[in-house]
């Protein structure tokens, strides 16, 4: 069974601090990861996915995350953080055959400070 | 092209009554996932569809059920509802295969 783990239930950083947010998984069978976002009052939007090849997985708003093997992790990064970053964002698992449901981490709430 | 589209965005309803909440995913995704969102708990399953069928269940008791039509889109239902039922209710929709989802906004639903 898959299984996903988010350290840290609230982050905090300043604008223009690096954001890094975790992720470790669980599963029995080569992944697929994701991160999504989550406004208020919204749905959540992806913001990237890593299914096989490169390790190194770009999305959209500047955001990145690297799979790592070895550690189980899946760890999300942003350079410079913004404003408009502050939501939840949640990371999620699937077997690689994209097939069964996608097991979410109990999220992790960005606060960005001026 | 159109996201997915839940209606209604916000209900209120009290204990024991029942809900029914829609589901339009994007055109030409065949399968539809239902999620509930709460504080406590985060993101659960609860069941997915693909062409008519249920293809997935999560761990949620007979109260909650659902169904999907010929052209994709899905129903959820609660039956006797209870207060532990409050939550966001999300529906997605996919490739078969291919691993994401992509969200309609949530209906949001309060038992009184």
């Amino acid at each position: 069974a898959q299984s996903v783990t988010q350290l840290g239930s609230h982050v905090s950083v300043s604008e223009g601090a690096l954001v890094l947010l975790r992720c470790n998984y669980s599963s029995s069978v080569p992944p697929y990861l994701f991160w999504y976002v989550q406004y208020p009052n919204q749905g959540l939007q992806l913001l990237l996915k890593y299914t096989t090849g490169a390790t190194l997985v770009k999305g959209i708003n500047g955001f990145e995350a690297e799979f790592k093997k070895s550690e189980t992790s899946f760890h999300l990064t942003k350079p410079s953080a913004h404003m408009s970053d502050a939501a939840e964002y949640f990371c999620a698992v699937s077997p690689n055959s994209g097939n069964t449901p996608l097991v979410f981490g109990k999220g992790t709430r960005l606060s960005v400070i001026a | 092209k159109a996201g997915v589209t839940q209606t209604p965005r916000y209900l209120i309803k009290t204990r024991g009554q029942q809900v029914t909440l829609s589901c339009s995913p994007i055109s030409g995704h065949r399968s539809v996932s239902w999620y509930q969102q709460t504080p406590g708990q985060g993101l659960q399953f609860l069941f997915e569809y693909f062409s008519e069928t249920q293809r997935n269940k999560g761990n949620f008791p007979g109260r909650f059920s659902g169904r999907q039509f010929s052209n994709s889109r899905s129903e959820m239902n609660v039956s006797t509802l209870e207060l532990g039922d409050s939550a966001l209710y999300l529906c997605a929709s996919s490739f078969p295969g291919a691993g994401e989802l992509f969200f309609g906004e949530g209906s949001r639903l309060t038992v009184l």
